[in-house]
């Protein structure tokens, strides 16, 4: 089965600043990358995604950038904002499976203002 | 428009009760999944349905746990003599098809005592 890493596993910016996650795979046929992101007390929610054919996908303040060689995937978060504070996830996923996810343990983003 | 909802948001029980889990999903949604989430980790993939079907169950830890969707909507997720180890908040989500977003409800927090 998958193998999925997030780095880091808490990471604490000042407000404006920018924030980067990582994630790391291990299937080589996972050809979808989103990222979602949990607030307390809810459901994870997908907040931008990328797919195997795409290196770079960005909206607004939010980018997602794919490495499918070196099976990685990273969360770009600009200008953060106090409300961008959450756990996020990622979740490579190969689409034939189902759509079942496989999510990483997950990385808590605290933005101080 | 209404979201996946889930009841109860809370369950507390003692071990070895049986517990059924109700998870609404937003209407028109043929694929329907559940997750458990244990504390500090990511959800973790337990049962997929299309339509009133099982398509993949394979993320069932054994045979305690059982889940059904009898008319194509609502799902139940029942789970037989209740273990400590089975205290989790338990997620479901839906999307329109397989393949596309899938949406999380607030989910339910099982406590086995």
């Amino acid at each position: 089965g998958e193998n999925v890493e997030q780095h880091p596993s808490t990471l604490s910016v000042q407000e404006g600043d920018s924030a980067v996650i990582k994630c790391t795979y291990s299937d080589s046929a996972s050809n979808y990358f989103p990222w979602y992101k949990q607030e307390l007390g809810k459901g994870p929610q997908l907040i931008i995604d990328i797919r195997s054919n795409v290196g770079e996908k960005k909206d607004q303040r939010i980018a997602v950038t794919l490495n499918k060689t070196a099976k990685h995937f990273s969360l770009h978060i600009t200008e953060t904002q106090p409300e961008d504070s959450a756990v996020y996830f990622c979740a490579p996923t190969q689409e034939t499976s189902g759509s079942r996810l496989t999510f990483g343990e997950g990385t808590q983003l605290t933005v101080n203002p | 428009g209404a979201g996946v909802s889930q009841t109860p948001s809370n369950k507390v029980t003692e071990k070895g009760k049986y517990v059924e889990l109700r998870c609404d999903p937003i209407s028109g949604h043929t694929a329907l999944y559940w997750y458990r989430q244990s504390l500090g980790q990511g959800p973790e993939f337990l049962i997929y349905f299309q339509g009133t079907g099982a398509a993949d169950d394979s993320g069932l830890p054994n045979d305690r746990f059982f889940a059904v969707r009898p008319e194509g909507s609502v799902s139940t997720l029942k789970i037989q003599r209740t273990e400590r180890g089975d205290s989790a908040v338990y997620l479901c989500a839906s999307s329109r098809n397989r393949g596309d977003e899938q949406y999380f409800g607030p989910g339910t927090r099982l406590t086995v005592t």
